[in-house]
């Protein structure tokens, strides 16, 4: 079972370029969430998409889109990456309040 | 002022030692308390959970939550290095937004 699967695992851009991340899970849940984790902040939620159809923007949008493709699939897009975008990218689902399955993160480098 | 704080550390005690990990909230509709473990370059897995205030034991771990002070704990017994990892506390809003609020994380060593 494979859970969570994010691709790719590491990335480098040159600022303004675009890339999009993608994640799959094959658990059937229902709510897909993306966080940015960096150096002392923490996780932070950028988009999240409660059901399949619907999107809702998190904490941290600016500069990201998503596509919740179908259930299982939902992607994050940069359209012109920053040297701010720099960090570890973590996708998770869940069918519950709390159980949370993240995948095992992509390392992104802006230069 | 962050919906959850968390001490980020690092915190460095040896093998066999009791840890406390604590986490205040300032959120009172905060309705599930968690705590998720990250070991390096992996991603959060959780570890335990809790609705209500009191204590919930699980083996060597042990999740405190005080909604009249608004605090979180996680204790660990008998510590070993296997434990060493980041301890994410993290907070589940059902108003509104449905959505995990994370703290910044503790990054636990135990040495051996």
């Amino acid at each position: 079972n494979a859970g969570v699967t994010q691709t790719p695992k590491f990335q480098v851009l040159k600022t303004g370029q675009s890339m999009t991340l993608q994640c799959a899970q094959d658990m059937n849940h229902n709510s897909m969430y993306w966080y940015r984790q960096d150096p002392g902040m923490g996780l932070r939620l950028i988009y999240y998409s409660a059901s399949e159809g619907t999107t809702d923007k998190g904490e941290v949008p600016n500069g990201y889109n998503v596509s919740r493709l179908n259930k299982r699939e939902f992607s994050l897009r940069l359209e012109s990456a920053a040297p701010s975008q720099t960090s570890v990218y973590f996708c998770a689902s869940t069918q519950t309040n709390y159980g949370y399955t993240f995948g095992s993160g992509t390392r992104l480098t802006v230069v | 002022q962050k919906e959850v704080e968390q001490d980020p550390g690092p915190l460095s005690v040896p093998e066999g030692a009791i840890v406390s990990l604590n986490c205040t909230y300032s959120n009172s509709a905060f309705q599930y308390f968690m705590w998720y473990r990250q070991y390096s370059r992996k991603g959060p897995e959780l570890l335990m959970y809790t609705y209500s205030s009191g204590n919930k034991e699980d083996g060597r771990f042990t999740a405190q939550v005080d909604k009249s002070s608004k605090y979180i704990s996680l204790f660990i017994r008998d510590s070993q290095p296997s434990d060493s990892a980041t301890y994410l506390c993290a907070n589940y809003l059902i108003q509104g937004a449905q959505k995990l609020v994370f703290g910044q994380g503790t990054r636990l060593t135990i040495n051996p």
